[in-house]
């Protein structure tokens, strides 16, 4: 049982660069969330999608796009990465508010 | 505002000994707080979760106490080990339809070491 996976696990980009960091869940959830993570900080909501269908902004969504291609997967987009959104990003997913479970995080640097 | 605060921020113990983490909530309307274990480059993972009518559950050797009057809870570790070494996470979640269905506030977490 997978879980949730994310893509890439590590990622440098230049600064004006665009790419998607890819998410998929095999436990049938109806909610999916992208984090970012930050030292010194707690995890911070970029996005989520309630359902397939389907997605609302969170905390800090400036920069970012998502895409909720179906049930299993839900991608982050950045279409114009900035040295500010160096951090560690995490896909997590659960069934209306009960335990939700993450990924193993991708660790993108922007230079 | 809706706030999640954790102490000590970091924690050195010995192998063996017991520990306790603290966090104060200040998010309303109250659905269920969580404590998760995050290992050093992975995903956090989930420990415990608690409704407003519960005030503690175990799990193994992981204990989470809530007491919703005064907005508290704790993690108490027993006989730590040091696989234990990582940072936990306290997560508050508003209750769905007093907000958005993502309205999970997370704490800073608590570092936590263990040394032979």
């Amino acid at each position: 049982n997978a879980g949730v996976t994310q893509t890439p696990k590590f990622q440098v980009l230049k600064t004006g660069q665009s790419m998607t960091l890819q998410c998929a869940q095999d436990m049938n959830h109806n909610s999916m969330y992208w984090y970012r993570q930050d030292p010194g900080m707690g995890l911070r909501l970029i996005y989520y999608s309630a359902s397939e269908g389907t997605t609302d902004k969170g905390e800090v969504p400036n920069g970012y796009n998502v895409s909720r291609l179906n049930k299993r997967e839900f991608s982050l987009r950045l279409e114009s990465a900035a040295p500010s959104q160096t951090s560690v990003y995490f896909c997590a997913s659960s069934e209306r508010t009960l335990r939700a479970f993450f990924g193993q995080g991708t660790r993108l640097t922007v230079v | 505002k809706n706030q999640v605060e954790q102490s000590p921020q970091s924690l050195i113990i010995l192998e063996g000994k017991n520990c306790t983490l603290q966090c104060n909530y200040t998010v309303s309307p109250f659905s269920n707080l969580r404590w998760y274990k995050q290992d050093t480059g992975r995903g956090p993972v989930s420990l415990t979760i608690m409704t407003f009518s519960e005030n503690t559950k175990s799990n193994g050797r992981y204990t989470a106490t809530l007491d919703a009057d005064t907005k508290q809870s704790s993690l108490h570790i027993t006989a730590s080990q040091l696989s234990d070494s990582a940072s936990y996470i306290c997560v508050v979640s508003a209750k769905p339809g007093g907000g958005s269905q993502g309205n999970l506030i997370f704490g800073k977490g608590t570092k936590l070491s263990v040394k032979p």
